[in-house]
Formats: C-alpha cells, structure tokens, sequence
C-alpha cells in the first residue's frame, strides 16, 4: 500500500496565523483526503483534493479557512488560516490503497492553538 | 455511504478473542464492509474488508451475515497492543469511489 509523509508531526501555535500541513505520496494518486480529528472525536472529512481541479469542501468546511492545493499526483497541502483554540486538532490525510485495500492515512499533524 | 453502528466501548481480556460488532442495515449491493484501528495518537491503520464471504487475513477475521446487515470482526488472541478505536465502514471498493464516512467507532480495552 502507498506511503504517505505528514508534516509537521505537530506544532502549537498563536491565534490568527495560519499553518500549512503538507503530504507527500510515495505514489500517484488521484485523490487525497484531507480530515480532521478534534479531541475524543472521530475523523470527519474537511475535503477532497484532486489533481488538477478545485477540492471538493465537505459541510461545514471553507476554502477560504481551509486553502487546498495539489500541484501533482503524489503531493497536496492543507493550510489551517486565521487559527483559534477551536483549529486545535489532530489534522490528517489520506489516500486510497492499491487493490482495494482500503485506506492508507499519514501519521497527523497534532495541532494545538494558544 | 452507508451509515454504521457500532458499541460505544467493550474491554477484553488479554489472550482471548475480541468480537467487535457493526450494524448496516443499509449496506448496498455493492458497498464493501472495512474495519480499522486507530491507536492513540496515530493515524488509522486498514485491518480487513469484506463484501458477502468471511475473510481472515494475518491480523483479524471478518464475518458478515448472510443479509449483510451486520458483521463482526474478530482479534483472535486479543493483546495489550491492541487497545484501540475499531470503526466499520462501509462503501464501494473502487479506488476511485471517492470518500470514505467515519462513524465514533468502538473503544476496545484489552486488559492484562
């Protein structure tokens, strides 16, 4: 299954400045998922990035907080803009794995906004 | 995607087999059944899916009722490793198929 590079592992940082998480594939992909995971909750999916178009925002979720970008096949961006304490999160992406074998995630980004 | 339910929590014991439940009652036809973990503080891992047949694979086996309303996945020999949040899901097995829905999920606690 593909492998997938998160980072930053994590970061604290100040309210009302933004944070970019990048995901490198060891694979090309045609889509990526980004989601977010508030404490003692379950992921719930913030978009959908595909190559060479616009991603695709769940409800709830802006592009104007949440920019995407996905310059290639194996490589997107997920910045968090304007942050509060309520951006603090766990931050992950997402692929789907080769031959059915449901999804691979990369390791998070644990956020944390003071 | 269908909608799962899934106990809140289950404990078992170190060394015995750990039978994680999940309904969908409205699986479609060609919606598959996926089981994953998340350990503290990681990102989810694949454990095994499923569409109408049993699977076992070196990590779990998946047993789906002939409705296919519901099935259980099944740890073997439960370790203290494997104290995670289990979450069922299901959806088509396409790659292309797009996102993926995840429910709260079961918190297993394998005690010593």
């Amino acid at each position: 299954s593909a492998v997938i590079s998160q980072k930053p592992s994590r970061d604290i940082c100040q309210r009302g400045t933004s944070l970019t998480i990048q995901c490198q594939v060891d694979s090309q992909v045609t889509m990526m998922f980004w989601y977010r995971q508030q404490p003692g909750q379950s992921l719930t999916l913030i978009a959908t990035a595909n190559q060479g178009s616009e991603a695709t925002y769940e409800s709830g979720f802006v592009i104007d907080k949440f920019p995407i970008s996905r310059p290639n096949l194996t490589f997107s961006t997920l910045t968090v803009s304007n942050m509060s304490p309520e951006d603090s999160s766990i931050y992950l992406c997402s692929v789907h794995g080769t031959g059915g074998y449901g999804y691979t995630f990369g390791s998070g980004t644990r956020l944390t906004v003071v | 995607d269908a909608k799962t339910t899934q106990p809140t929590s289950m404990d078992c014991a170190e060394g015995r087999a750990a039978n994680l439940p999940c309904n969908h009652s409205t699986i479609s036809g060609n919606e598959y059944v996926y089981w994953y973990r998340q350990i503290h503080s990681q990102g989810p891992q694949y454990i095994i899916h499923g569409l109408k047949n049993n699977e076992t694979n070196e990590m779990a086996s998946l047993i789906i009722t002939e409705d296919r309303k519901s099935s259980t996945l099944i740890l073997p020999h439960a370790t203290l490793r494997d104290t995670a949040v289990y979450y069922c899901i299901v959806r088509v097995s396409n790659t292309n198929a797009g996102k993926s829905t995840f429910g709260d999920g079961t918190t297993l606690t394998v005690k010593p």
